[in-house]
Order: structure tokens, then sequence, then C-alpha cells
């Protein structure tokens, strides 16, 4: 699985769009980009997927770029809820064990 | 639905003491995963099932044993504690078809000291 890199923290003013950068530069052909958080202390939470479009759900937003070395994870509207570490994960669709890779992730701050 | 669920929440454990982290799911998830979480590190995948019967080592498996005999559950087995084992346990499942990829679903985790 390709490599990604992310800043280790941020802040974002509440009500505000936080956008959170990772880069995979390594990324392949086949392998998506995943996004995941985890507020202190819980499991990990599922956020949102893609391969190469741009991909929106009701929690966020994907922004993959063109050649894919790069994307963008936003939350629209930052609620101090959204205070967690956000990680970053590329991966190949069905791949063994379906196992993802947890590097150390970017730990996003909203504040009031 | 309950999702995942994981007991016990906390747990102390003695130096060469035995243990069974409990892990179950009721969405019908085929893959279930257990990952540990050190103090302000990633996670690390430690063994994964994708279906009862079948099992395999992920990245640091040492000191730990599973088994997968019906597709709700997938316990976890700590033989001989030790300090280093002390860590936050995660158990994951997803639906896996084909070469589809959908997401995992965590549990609330099980935190272990070993002293």
């Amino acid at each position: 699985d390709a490599k990604t890199t992310q800043p280790p923290s941020m802040d974002c003013a509440e009500g505000r769009a936080a956008n959170l950068p990772c880069n995979h530069s390594t990324i392949s052909g086949n392998e998506y980009v995943y996004w995941y958080r985890q507020i202190h202390s819980q499991g990990p939470q599922y956020i949102i997927h893609g391969l190469k479009n741009n991909e929106t759900n009701e929690m966020a937003s994907l922004i993959i770029t063109e050649d894919r070395k790069s994307s963008t994870l936003i939350l629209p509207h930052a609620t101090l809820r959204d205070t967690a570490v956000y990680y970053c994960i590329v991966r190949v669709a069905g791949g063994a064990g379906n196992m993802l890779t947890f590097g150390g992730g970017t730990r996003l701050m909203v504040k009031p | 639905n309950a999702g995942v669920t994981q007991t016990p929440k906390f747990r102390i454990l003695k130096i060469g003491q035995s243990m069974t982290l409990q892990c179950a799911q009721d969405m019908n998830h085929n893959y279930m995963y257990w990952y540990r979480q050190d103090p302000g590190m990633g996670l690390k995948l430690i063994y994964y099932s994708v279906g009862a019967g079948i099992t395999d080592k992920g990245e640091v498996p040492n000191g730990y044993n599973v088994s997968r005999s019906t597709t709700e559950d997938f316990p976890l087995r700590l033989e001989l504690a030790a300090p280093s084992q002390t860590s936050v346990y995660f158990c994951a499942s997803s639906k896996q078809s084909g070469g589809s990829s959908y997401e995992q679903y965590f549990g609330p985790g099980t935190r272990l000291t070993v002293t």
C-alpha cells in the first residue's frame, strides 16, 4: 500500500470549513484513498473514500487531484465535535484481508 | 443493530496471566480484525479473519492467538501477558465481496494494562 503524508496538527474555527491535506505521491492506479477519524479514546470511524473522482457524503467531501498524488478532506462546517485525529489511508480495494494501515494522522482542533 | 461490541472495556492483568478479549458483530460481516493502539500511535493490525474457520496474521501477531468459529464472534487470546501488551485493543468488521471495498466498523475498544 502507498505511503501517505499528513500534517501532524491543524486548527479550525467552529463553523468554518476544515481542509485536511494528504500527500500520496506513490499511489498506484488501483489504490483507493480512504479517510477515517478517531475521536478521543473511541474506535476509528469511517468518513469517505474515493478512487479518481471527487466524492461527497453527509459527513464530508473528498477532493482528489487529477494526478492522484494528493487529496483533501473537507468538513464544510466544522463543529467542536469534529475535533479528532484524521487518518488518510491508501490501499487496494479487496486487498489481502482488506486491512488498513494507520499512520500518524492529523490532529484537528476545532476552536470556538 | 448493536454494531461491533467488545468486552471488557478495561482490564488490568499481572505479568504471565492470560485472558480473552471478546468481540462480536451483528451485521453479518464476513471480515473481522483485531488492532492494537499504543499511546500516541496509529493502529496496528494483529490478526484478521476472512470468514468462519479462516484466520491470518497481521503486522504484530506475536503473543496473541485468535479463533473464528462463527461469523459473529472473533475472540483474541493473550496467553502470557507481558508489559509490552499494554495497549488499547480495537476489533473491527467489514463486508467484503469480490473486488469491492467496504468500510470497516470499529468497536469501542478494550483498554488493557499489564503490570
